[in-house]
């Protein structure tokens, strides 16, 4: 159990809607991280927060959207949902304070769009 | 910008030989490097790290893994595979900038023959 907390674990939703998902990192955290691991383009960053503020973006698209709230918390809103979007959805987190330092991974949650 | 690549999709090895997972970088500064195990229906879980200093680094689950900035490789090894490390392996590398993204590989699955 590496400490970083997901909801829900799985979620079947349909084309055009819009869902939320839910990250707790772990304690003492500042950094989420959020990843999407899909079969054509494998393990892909999409967005990072350090302490309520966005700190880098990678392909993440338009109608995708996150926040870190002042617990630490995030959420991740995926809308007008396609097909493409169903994957496994990571949150990760770290410590971030000086050098590097390792991300620990959430159990992700499970898109399926229909 | 990193990217990483792992030349190997699938490898199957009976249990009890050993292994060997490649992994080449490409990255302009000293990088940080990271294998990831993923079991079936799991999430990430950290195997090692190479930060810096030796460049043989010893993880969990009996694997080591060697930094070879000379050729741009960080491959993971094990002397003798169980039949418990069947999963999918991901190399990846750590961005020391404004963001500490990582980029992932696209993954080694591993096979293991009784």
């Amino acid at each position: 159990d590496s400490g970083v907390t997901q909801t829900p674990k799985h979620l079947i939703t349909a084309t055009g809607q819009r869902v939320t998902l839910r990250c707790s990192p772990r304690s003492g955290d500042l950094s989420v991280y959020w990843y999407q691991q899909s079969l054509d383009q494998g393990l892909q960053f999409l967005i990072q927060y350090y302490n309520g503020e966005e700190r880098a973006k990678g392909n993440i698209l338009e109608r995708f959207s996150a926040q870190q709230f002042p617990d630490l918390h995030s959420e991740l809103n995926l809308s007008s949902l396609e097909l493409g979007d169903s994957a496994l959805y990571f949150c990760a987190s770290s410590v971030d304070r000086g050098t590097y330092n390792e991300q620990f991974f959430g159990p992700g949650t499970r898109l399926t769009v229909l | 910008a990193q990217s990483v690549t792992q030349p190997d999709i699938h490898i199957t090895v009976s249990e009890g030989a050993s292994l060997e997972l490649r992994c080449n970088y490409s990255y302009g500064a000293t990088p940080y490097l990271f294998w990831y195990v993923q079991s079936p229906g799991q999430g990430l879980q950290l195997l090692l790290k190479y930060f810096s200093g030796d460049t043989l680094v010893q993880g969990i689950k009996g694997f080591e893994a060697e930094f070879k900035r000379s050729q741009s490789s960080f491959n993971l090894r094990k002397p003798s595979v169980h039949w418990s490390d069947a999963a999918e392996y991901f190399c990846a590398v750590g961005a020391n900038n404004a963001g500490n993204m990582l980029t992932f590989g696209g993954g080694t699955r591993l096979m293991v023959k009784p």
